[in-house]
């Protein structure tokens, strides 16, 4: 079946350090991804996204990566802060049928670990 | 500016006991709203997503059922819990998709143990 995973479950990285998460996806279909951080307790905080005809797109500290060729994403978190510590969820969508709505299936998550 | 909450923020209840848990979301009209399970360090499940009041779609057999009597408001519902009805959910809406993948925005969820 179709799904999105994660290479890592956890991560661990000094404060300042830049981050690095992955994510790989199964379904050639997919055009719209999300990255999500979920802090301990909380609903997932939408980050960024990117679409199918971008092969990148940056926000603020934060940049996403989409290699439409081998199905994978990640998301880069610059000068890594204590704060960042979360779980971080890649989701990916496939263009919703007519009358239906857009799902979004979600990875497993990577725990980021911010040292200080 | 939009907004979504989530009632209760916990709940205990006991196996057989039903279940009403709310979300409601402010600022937008004719959202697409839905239902989400997490399981502890697990990721998200679709259970239920709705395009429009009285529309309701299950993702997965289950001892759940949703309603939404309003544009903004969607509740979960069970007539009997079950121990494996524990768990984190989540509610999130998105903008009427018009054609076009939009993001999911999630409430602050509600964790629920049964015993």
């Amino acid at each position: 079946g179709e799904s999105v995973g994660l290479h890592l479950p956890t991560l661990s990285v000094q404060e300042g350090d830049n981050s690095i998460i992955n994510c790989a996806y199964s379904n050639s279909a997919s055009d719209y991804f999300i990255w999500y951080k979920q802090e301990s307790g909380k609903g997932p905080q939408f980050i960024i996204d990117i679409r199918s005809n971008m092969d990148k797109r940056q926000g603020q500290r934060v940049t996403v990566l989409l290699n439409k060729t081998v199905k994978h994403l990640s998301l880069q978190i610059a000068a890594t802060q204590p704060g960042d510590s979360a779980v971080y969820f890649c989701a990916e969508s496939s263009h919703p049928t007519q009358g239906g709505s857009e799902k979004l299936v979600f990875g497993k998550g990577t725990k980021l670990t911010v040292n200080p | 500016s939009q907004t979504i909450h989530q009632w209760p923020a916990t709940l205990v209840q006991p196996v057989g006991s039903p279940l009403s848990l709310e979300c409601t979301v402010e600022g937008t009209s004719n959202p697409n709203l839905y239902w989400y399970r997490q399981a502890a360090g697990r990721g998200l499940q679709l259970l239920f997503y709705s395009v429009g009041i009285g529309q309701i779609s299950s993702e997965v057999p289950q001892n759940l059922s949703a309603s939404r009597p309003q544009d903004r408001q969607f509740i979960l519902s069970s007539k009997k819990l079950l121990l494996s009805d524990s768990g984190f959910y989540l509610c999130a809406w998105s903008r009427l998709a018009g054609g076009r993948i939009n993001t999911q925005y999630f409430g602050p969820g509600t964790r629920l143990t049964v015993l």
